[in-house]
């Protein structure tokens, strides 16, 4: 069974930094391309940026509200995927899921992080 | 354009057929992916590809894509069916990924 445990969120402050960790089981981690997927409250989905697996070169795209500030990376000898983020804008408050993905279909979701930016 | 767009919300009498739609113009060239996603909770993949439902998904889903729009059909709605539905594609570079707004489906 694929799981998929996201932790990390929090309360930060305005221009603060905050590492979200996502603990990948059931599947090849290596293998699989991750997304992060966010979702500010009460409103729709928003696709943050997609780490291809090493063999498919590893490459990392963002999307515009979060490029250069976002940076996403993955430990393939322990499975977990990061999510760091700095320069934090209360506008990034949001409940962060991990995701993989395929082609742009996004199988599986964790339950989802909230990372609350407020001063 | 990278943006695909959906209707805020839908209506459908219980056991009667509702069609969600999306457009885009990434629909032109990528297939639309659907989720459901109920209060509370993580949203679920109930279609993708030119019309494929993951396992545990009813037969009653079902996905099809016309030029610049694709659309989710549920035929024969259950109560359980009310949720929010959400489609997503790659854009036109095929390098990043976007949603449309969501659809709120209510089963009266």
């Amino acid at each position: 069974e694929v799981q998929l445990v996201e932790s990390g969120g929090g309360l930060v402050k305005p221009g603060g930094s905050l590492r979200l960790s996502c603990a990948a089981s059931g599947f090849s981690f290596s293998n699989a391309w991750m997304s992060w997927v966010r979702q500010a409250p009460g409103k729709g989905l928003e696709w943050v940026g997609r780490i291809k697996s090493k063999t498919d070169g590893g490459t990392r795209d963002y999307a515009a509200p979060v490029k250069g500030r976002f940076t996403i990376s993955r430990d393939d000898s322990k499975n977990p995927l990061y999510l760091q983020m700095s320069s934090l804008k209360t506008e990034d408050t949001a409940v962060y899921y991990c995701t993989t993905i395929v082609r742009g279909v996004i199988y599986y979701w964790g339950q989802g992080t909230l990372v609350t930016v407020s001063s | 354009s990278s943006e695909l767009t959906q209707d805020p919300a839908v209506s459908v009498a219980l056991g009667q057929t509702v069609r969600i739609t999306c457009q885009g113009d990434s629909l032109r060239k990528y297939y639309a992916s659907w989720y459901q996603q109920k209060p509370g909770q993580a949203p679920v993949l109930v279609i993708y590809g030119k019309n494929n439902r993951p396992s545990g998904i009813p037969d009653r889903f079902s996905g099809s894509s016309s030029g610049n729009t694709a659309s989710l059909t549920i035929t024969g709605a259950q109560a359980e069916d009310e949720a929010d539905y959400y489609c997503n594609s790659r854009d036109s570079s095929g390098n990043h990924v976007v949603f449309g707004g969501g659809t709120k489906l209510t089963v009266l």
